[in-house]
């Protein structure tokens, strides 16, 4: 069955520390990868995505993120977090060969940045 | 951006009783819609995919006749948890996607949180 593994449930940052989420799925074919992000009481927020091109994505409030197709990996990153950046992080895929389907979510990642 | 909107935010029924979600696009017309169950402290699992005008897809091991969608215009999908049982009581959230193109992004709604007493 497809599958997306998170390898850190839970993770404490000081702020200004460097962050990268790991996220891996266990599909060989065309995907399409997402990262969501889930602040306190709120709803699912896109924080980047990847359909092609460019294996290194931008997304919006600093963080990035890199597709490697030989590891079936695509880690979140982000040089520097805020206080503000505690919240629940999701890795989804979209295993399709075209037309939009539903999403494989990861277990999530809680993250708390620590002042 | 575009807006996705659920009604009700929570809800609180008795066991044996149904439950009708509203699952609504705001500024845009929505190809496809899906439905998520959110446990504690897990992550979101597919339940269904709804595309307007046609029957619903439901994944593997969901009761396509216990969780009954309703995709009936572009901005509205309904979803109606039949005879409900405390075992039922999740968030559930949906998702919309626009059909434009490249994109696949979907925007998700705030989610509902029901409660089967």
């Amino acid at each position: 069955a497809q599958s997306v593994s998170q390898h850190n449930h839970h993770v404490i940052l000081s702020e200004a520390a460097s962050l990268e989420l790991g996220c891996n799925y266990s599909y060989g074919g065309t995907v399409n990868l997402f990262w969501y992000v889930q602040y306190p009481g709120q709803h699912l927020q896109l924080l980047l995505k990847y359909f092609s091109g460019d294996p290194l994505v931008k997304g919006i409030k600093g963080f990035e993120a890199e597709f490697i197709k030989s590891k079936f990996s695509f880690n979140l990153r982000k040089p520097s977090v805020q206080w503000s950046d505690t919240a629940e992080y999701f890795c989804a895929v979209m295993y399709s060969g075209g037309g939009a389907d539903g999403l494989t979510f990861g277990k999530g990642t809680h993250l708390i940045i620590q002042p | 951006g575009a807006v996705v909107s659920q009604h009700p935010s929570r809800v609180i029924c008795k066991s044996g009783t149904s439950v009708k979600i509203e699952c609504r696009s705001l500024d845009f017309q929505a190809t496809t819609m899906f439905w998520y169950r959110q446990f504690p402290k897990q992550s979101l699992m597919l339940m269904a995919t709804s595309n307007e005008g046609s029957k619903a897809t439901y994944e593997q091991g969901v009761e396509k006749d216990k969780f009954l969608i309703n995709h009936a215009s572009l901005t509205l999908s309904t979803l109606t948890v039949t005879s409900a049982h405390p075992e039922d009581s999740s968030f559930y959230i949906c998702s919309a996607w626009a059909g434009t193109g490249l994109s696949y992004e979907q925007y998700f709604g705030p989610g509902t949180r029901l409660t089967v007493t």
